[in-house]
């Protein structure tokens, strides 16, 4: 069964860093990854979607990379500001089935100024 | 271009009553999908849709109903609403794969008192 993780829950960082979110997921047949970021009592904002074949996508000062063999995905946002605090999820859809879609819990972000 | 909209987008109810989410988009998707997400529990797929006129099962389908009689629309129903019911309920549409980029509305909340 597929579970996906994100670690850690939460984490703060003073403004202008550069960071990494994680995401794991336990079994590489997946068919695509995508990135989310929700902000507080609102919907879930599509970020990123990488395709199994990919490695990389980029939007911007986001980047998302994908590992299918270690069963990693990480999103790296550069120069972070406080507009990008947010909780950032992870989805993990498994090869080819629309029923299979599984999120992570998610990485709840603060940005200090 | 309104994307995904969802009504209403707040409800209380009392256990026993019956009431119907209308999800809506104007983006041409194939897909649909009803997820209901929790403290703690994540976002769960509930039921989806591949096209007008289907539905299927998602991971919590009990004590739910839904119908896609037109494309844009997906109605997802409760006939008779119990307290774990209570949760935020957000709709998602996509393209089929390998377009499968989810979109989401803003949600509704549910209170099932």
């Amino acid at each position: 069964k597929q579970e996906v993780t994100q670690i850690p829950a939460a984490l703060s960082v003073p403004e202008g860093e550069n960071l990494v979110l994680n995401c794991s997921f336990t079994d590489s047949a997946i068919y695509n990854l995508q990135w989310f970021r929700q902000d507080p009592g609102k919907g879930l904002t599509s970020l990123l979607l990488i395709q199994s074949s990919q490695r990389e996508q980029t939007s911007g000062r986001l980047n998302a990379s994908l590992d299918k063999s270690s069963g990693r995905s990480t999103l790296y946002i550069a120069a972070s500001q406080p507009g990008d605090s947010a909780t950032y999820l992870c989805a993990v859809r498994q090869y080819s089935s629309a029923s299979k879609i599984i999120f992570g819990s998610g990485t709840r972000l603060s940005i200090r100024p | 271009n309104a994307g995904v909209t969802q009504t209403p987008k707040f409800r209380v109810l009392k256990t026993g009553q019956s009431m119907t989410l209308l999800c809506a988009q104007d983006m041409n998707h194939e897909y649909m999908y009803w997820y209901r997400q929790d403290p703690g529990m994540g976002l769960r797929l509930i039921h989806y849709s591949v096209g007008e006129g289907t539905t299927a099962k998602g991971e919590v389908p009990d004590g739910y109903n839904v119908s896609r009689l037109k494309k844009q629309n997906f109605l997802l129903g409760l006939e008779s609403a119990a307290p774990s019911q209570t949760s935020v309920y957000f709709c998602a549409s996509s393209s089929p794969p390998p377009l499968d980029e989810q979109f989401f509305g803003p949600g509704t909340r549910l209170t099932v008192l």
